[in-house]
């Protein structure tokens, strides 16, 4: 099985600032990686796919990058309603994987 | 609008069954694959179980395999999870999720249910 370490596992940041999430996976996924946003009581939403592809309506100051076996999801100038849990996840082979989360909470 | 409403949760004792149900709508449901996706509260994710759109592919993770079985209703609009000597560890909030396209492998979790709740104690 594909291991993904995520981290940090959470931080604080300010309503403005720059966020960087970082995503290891245990062997080469090529771009296979997608990442997805938890808030409270809600299921995940599905933001990036193929590591640095938007899923539609999602917001440009979210973005991704990386392929191989290094992964970042980047957020610009956080919003109030982008801080939640992330996750990252491999698509790579079955069985399927996430990240054990990056909780992004406020300063 | 895609929705997704998982039901068949509740209280179970360890060593018996529950049958979880999902009804979908808002999409061609046989030209999707589907998956569950579980979640301990205050967790994180595991993925459970995906199967193709025709059922002619299924995938389970090692912590369900041989006691879990996941299957679908393409008539009937419907995903379900039947799951056998049921462990303390198998309680979670059970989602529904479809993928991007018919193939489960693709694995990119595109909607989700809200959840259906199982608990597994004496």
């Amino acid at each position: 099985d594909i291991q993904m370490t995520q981290s940090p596992s959470s931080l604080s940041a300010s309503v403005g600032d720059s966020v960087t999430i970082s995503c290891r996976t245990s062997q080469s996924i090529d771009t296979f990686l997608n990442w997805y946003q938890q808030k409270p009581g809600k299921a995940p939403k599905f933001l990036i796919y193929a590591a640095s592809r938007l899923q539609t309506g999602v917001p440009s100051r979210f973005s991704g990058s990386g392929s191989g076996t290094d992964f970042t999801l980047t957020i610009s100038s956080l919003q109030p309603e982008d801080f939640a849990t992330y996750y990252c996840q491999q698509s790579y082979s079955p069985p399927l994987t996430f990240g054990l989360g990056t909780k992004v909470e406020i300063k | 609008e895609v929705h997704l409403v998982e039901s068949g949760g509740g209280l179970v004792q360890p060593g018996k069954s529950l049958r979880l149900s999902c009804a979908a709508s808002g999409f061609i449901f046989d030209n999707y694959a589907l998956h569950w996706v579980r979640q301990i509260p205050g967790k994180g994710l595991e993925w459970v179980a995906g199967l193709n759109w025709n059922s002619g592919n299924i995938g389970y993770a090692d912590s369900v395999k041989g006691r879990f079985t996941i299957s679908r209703d393409n008539v009937k609009n419907s995903l379900f999870l039947q799951m056998n000597s049921l462990r303390a560890e198998d309680s979670a909030l059970y989602y529904c999720v479809k993928d991007v396209n018919g193939d489960y492998e693709t694995g990119r979790f595109e909607s989700w249910g809200q959840g259906s709740l199982v608990t597994v104690s004496s």
